[in-house]
């Protein structure tokens, strides 16, 4: 397996344009997680799926942030319009049934 | 609400050290640990997973120990090489079964040759 594959890897947009950023998770992967990470506030959890079903999202900023899971090969996280503090690394992780999670090589995002 | 905190948060070693990083959880109540290796500007790497219900895991060079009823855990590196050179992170995921996990600040190692 290829791993956990996020696109683009860099994304530079302009303030109130929408950005989605994309993730495929591992084959066979039960669990898929999108994570924000920053020099002030670290490794941050947005939101996570468990087969495929959004189980906790308490951790989407504001109502600007969405995400969702169509299936099992695919995840989007939409920001719609962005902000420049919304500039950020954002992983995508995912796992099977509690063990070890594997990680994206992330979106650089820059919102100018 | 589950806290993970790192420390130290830089660590600078001469190469060959033998050097302990250490983390700390608010509640105990977890269903296991992970180490966790950044490089600068790349993705996080899985280096150990500890299961609520083991003391200690090992990989190579690389001992983590989990302490369930203090709270703590411990990466233990030995004979640091420059190639060791990385963020070092530990989360942690809840009881609730969910795969959830919190992270803390991470460890800045840098190993000198």
């Amino acid at each position: 397996d290829a791993g956990v594959i996020q696109s683009p890897r860099h994304e530079v947009t302009e303030m109130g344009q929408e950005v989605t950023l994309r993730c495929k998770p591992i084959s066979g992967h039960n669990s898929l997680f999108w994570y924000r990470q920053t020099m002030m506030r670290g490794l941050e959890l947005l939101i996570y799926f468990n087969n495929n079903v959004p189980i906790d999202d308490s951790g989407m900023p504001e109502d600007r942030f969405s995400a969702k899971m169509p299936n099992a090969s695919f995840s989007t996280l939409k920001i719609q319009p962005s902000e420049p503090r919304d500039s950020a690394v954002y992983f995508c992780a995912s796992l099977f049934m509690n063990t070890e999670a594997f990680f994206g090589q992330g979106t650089r995002l820059t919102v100018v | 609400k589950q806290e993970v905190t790192q420390i130290p948060a830089a660590l600078s070693v001469p190469e060959g050290e033998n050097l302990v990083l250490n983390c700390s959880f608010t509640d105990s109540a977890i269903y296991n640990l992970q180490w966790f290796r950044q490089d600068p500007g790349k993705g996080l790497t899985s280096l150990l997973l500890i299961q609520s219900s083991q003391r200690e895991q090992t990989s190579g060079r690389l001992n983590a120990s989990l302490d369930k009823s203090s709270g703590r855990s411990t990466l233990y590196i030995a004979a640091s090489q420059p190639g060791d050179s990385a963020t070092y992170l530990c989360a942690v995921a809840g009881s609730g079964n969910t795969g959830k996990l919190i992270f803390g600040q991470g460890t800045t190692l840098q190993v000198k040759p």
